[in-house]
């Protein structure tokens, strides 16, 4: 069955510095989407993405942060200057459309910022 | 401030026991979904429910929606050991961006 995949499992970063967090999502699908989660806490929307352009985003998604599909079948979240309470996991999913269909999501990126 | 409250937050119980998850809900919403989250994993779509009364059952899980009441239940019927996880609800008070409940953490002992 076609997964979302995402790279690295595990990013640990210094703060202040930038990362950058890799998925492919679906190859067939149109829209999405990064969420992330505090350890032991709920998910949380950011951002989602559709037709080269952000859909919508939450309060979380600030400055500090943009997405990108710059080829076609990566899908990035980058983070400039990150912070201590950056660290979370963040997850991407995908999904055909915006109606009916679930999202699918990655196993996600768990970012440490040290 | 839209709210997702899943009630109870943590579930402990025996194998072949009955029991239902509650997930309300402040705003509207067209559809809600459930998923399962095992530890230190991802997250597993479970059902979409796309209406008022809508209802859908895959194994020893039922899900049921009340639009009206802003509700919806996820009834999990003799529950076996494999069934211990992590569930969450979501609305989708956006476009397309799921509002996620608080999580019900399910364990189920022999």
């Amino acid at each position: 069955e076609p997964e979302v995949t995402q790279t690295p499992s595990h990013q640990v970063t210094q703060m202040g510095q930038e990362v950058i967090l890799r998925c492919v999502p679906i190859s067939n699908h149109l829209y999405f989407y990064w969420y992330r989660q505090i350890l032991g806490q709920k998910v949380e929307f950011l951002v989602s993405f559709y037709n080269n352009e952000i859909s919508e985003k939450s309060e979380i998604f600030d400055d500090q942060f943009s997405v990108e599909r710059p080829d076609g079948s990566n899908f990035t979240l980058k983070i400039r200057s990150t912070k201590l309470e950056d660290s979370a996991m963040y997850f991407c999913a995908s999904s055909l459309d915006r109606g009916h269909q679930p999202q699918h999501f990655g196993d996600g990126t768990r970012l440490s910022i040290l | 401030e839209l709210k997702v409250e899943q009630n109870p937050l943590f579930l402990s119980m025996q194998e072949g026991k009955n029991y239902t998850i509650y997930c309300n809900y402040s705003t509207t919403s067209d559809r809600l979904y459930w998923y399962r989250q095992d530890p230190g994993k991802s997250l597993e779509s479970l059902f979409v429910l796309l209406s008022n009364g809508a209802v859908k059952q895959e194994g020893r899980l039922m899900a049921s929606l009340d639009t009206k009441a802003r509700l919806s239940t996820l009834h999990i019927t003799a529950a076996v050991h494999d069934l211990s996880a992590t569930y969450f609800c979501a609305v989708v008070p956006g476009a397309n961006n799921l509002f996620f409940g608080t999580g019900t953490r399910l364990t189920v002992i022999p």
